[in-house]
């Protein structure tokens, strides 16, 4: 099992550009969930998605959007980025009250 | 809005030494988890705490929560270097299981020294 998969690991942008960050997971997981990671502070959640077919906001969404193709895959969308979003993004899935599963992260530069 | 605070932020200890990390949060829930995250690294999960009173143990890690104090606890006993990372406490308030929505603390970086 490779559990939490995230690609790119790395990308630099520019200010303007778009990227797709995509994660898949191979728990049969339920729900999935992205993060970001600022230096010197805790996770907080982007988006999530309790099951196939839904999403919902988390605490920082603006400027993101996600879509859960697939139980396997949750992707993030940039559509227009901005140095304001550089940071780490982690993927996470779990199977409902128990621990979330966390990928090996994106860090992402906005330049 | 939920607030989740650690303390200390930052915590250098000696070989050998118990302490305790502690995360208060400001409304009610009894779900709380602790995590791990060694530099440069992902976060990997510690302990799931579900209801009041209670506590788990691995190896010279015990953490413990009260609903009541919206408080838990994260004691280490006898600390190694292999211990030295980053600790993260992480409240869960919403309704449904498989639902969970977690805040996380900003973390405890911890360093175990000779």
């Amino acid at each position: 099992n490779a559990g939490v998969t995230q690609t790119p690991k790395f990308q630099v942008l520019k200010t303007g550009q778009s990227m797709t960050l995509q994660c898949a997971q191979d728990m049969n997981h339920n729900s999935m969930y992205w993060y970001r990671q600022d230096p010197g502070m805790g996770l907080r959640l982007i988006y999530y998605s309790a099951s196939e077919g839904t999403t919902d906001k988390g605490e920082v969404p603006n400027g993101y959007n996600v879509s859960r193709l697939n139980k396997r895959e949750f992707s993030l969308r940039l559509e227009s980025a901005a140095p304001s979003q550089t940071s780490v993004y982690f993927c996470a899935s779990s199977s409902g009250a128990t621990r979330q599963y966390f990928g090996p992260g994106t860090r992402l530069t906005v330049t | 809005e939920l607030k989740v605070e650690q303390n200390p932020l930052f915590l250098s200890m000696q070989e050998g030494k118990n302490y305790t990390i502690y995360c208060n949060y400001s409304t009610t829930s009894d779900r709380l988890y602790w995590y791990r995250q060694d530099p440069g690294k992902s976060l990997e999960s510690l302990f799931v705490l579900l209801s009041n009173g209670a506590v788990k143990q691995e190896g010279r890690l015990m953490a413990s929560l009260d609903t009541k104090a919206r408080l838990s606890t994260l004691h280490i006993t006898a600390a190694v270097h292999d211990l030295s990372a980053t600790y993260f406490c992480a409240v869960d308030i919403s309704l449904n299981f498989g639902n969970e929505k977690l805040t996380f603390g900003t973390g405890t970086r911890l360093t175990i020294i000779p």
